[in-house]
């Protein structure tokens, strides 16, 4: 089965100009996530859907980041505007989300601001 | 590619020595582990898992076991390969919420 596709994989933009990240999840899977990840550390959860809704986006800075899935697919993840600490890679996952399960992530898109 | 995990816990073993990286977590609600292997430039990988109604569980050359008393887990990697140098990170669930907090890691690295 195909796996998590993300893109782009690299961005490298000026801080205060916006970013936008693709995400699409392995084909069934209800539940997806972004997670973000700072060099040295541990993936942090930014937000959490289940099919379109959202269910977790208590970490997530609202007035910089947001994010949707519309029908329930594939989603987008927007950086607007960036800043320096934002500089990390972002992380797409998905599982099938009835129960605890195998999260399956992408390879990522690394994002440098300067 | 960069580097992923450059200041993070480094456990240095000789090729075909066994490896043991431990996580301990807080939240004794918790009841679904998994271990993922992060390589530089990639997503994180599936290893193994366990649910907390068991203490071991065995895969290909490794081995995951769950301290519940006192919220521990480890993983443990028999004749260890240059293959199996990444960054380890253990993550944790509660049934029902689906969300799933991840470590800080652990970068393996092996010696020739």
């Amino acid at each position: 089965e195909a796996g998590v596709a993300q893109s782009p994989r690299y961005k490298i933009i000026e801080k205060r100009q916006s970013v936008a990240f693709w995400c699409n999840p392995i084909s069934g899977h209800a539940t997806l996530y972004w997670y973000q990840q700072i060099l040295g550390q541990g993936p942090k959860l930014l937000i959490q859907f289940q099919n379109n809704g959202v269910v977790d986006d208590s970490q997530l800075p609202k007035d910089r980041f947001s994010a949707e899935r519309l029908k329930g697919v594939d989603s987008t993840l927007k950086i607007q505007p960036a800043k320096l600490e934002d500089s990390a890679v972002y992380l797409c996952a998905s599982s099938w989300g009835s129960g605890a399960n195998v999260l399956t992530f992408g390879a990522g898109s690394r994002l440098t601001v300067l | 590619g960069e580097s992923v995990g450059l200041h993070l816990p480094t456990l240095s073993v000789q090729e075909g020595d066994n490896s043991i990286i431990n996580c301990a977590y807080s939240n004794s609600a918790s009841d679904y582990f998994i271990w993922y292997k992060q390589e530089s430039g990639k997503g994180p990988q599936f290893i193994i898992d366990i649910r907390s109604n068991m203490d071991k569980r065995q895969g290909q050359r490794v081995t995951v076991l769950l301290n519940k008393t006192v919220k521990h887990l480890s993983l443990q990697i028999a004749a260890t390969q240059p293959g199996d140098s990444a960054v380890y990170f253990c993550a944790f669930t509660t049934s029902g919420t689906y969300k799933y907090i991840f470590g800080t890691g652990t970068r393996l690295k092996v010696l020739a």
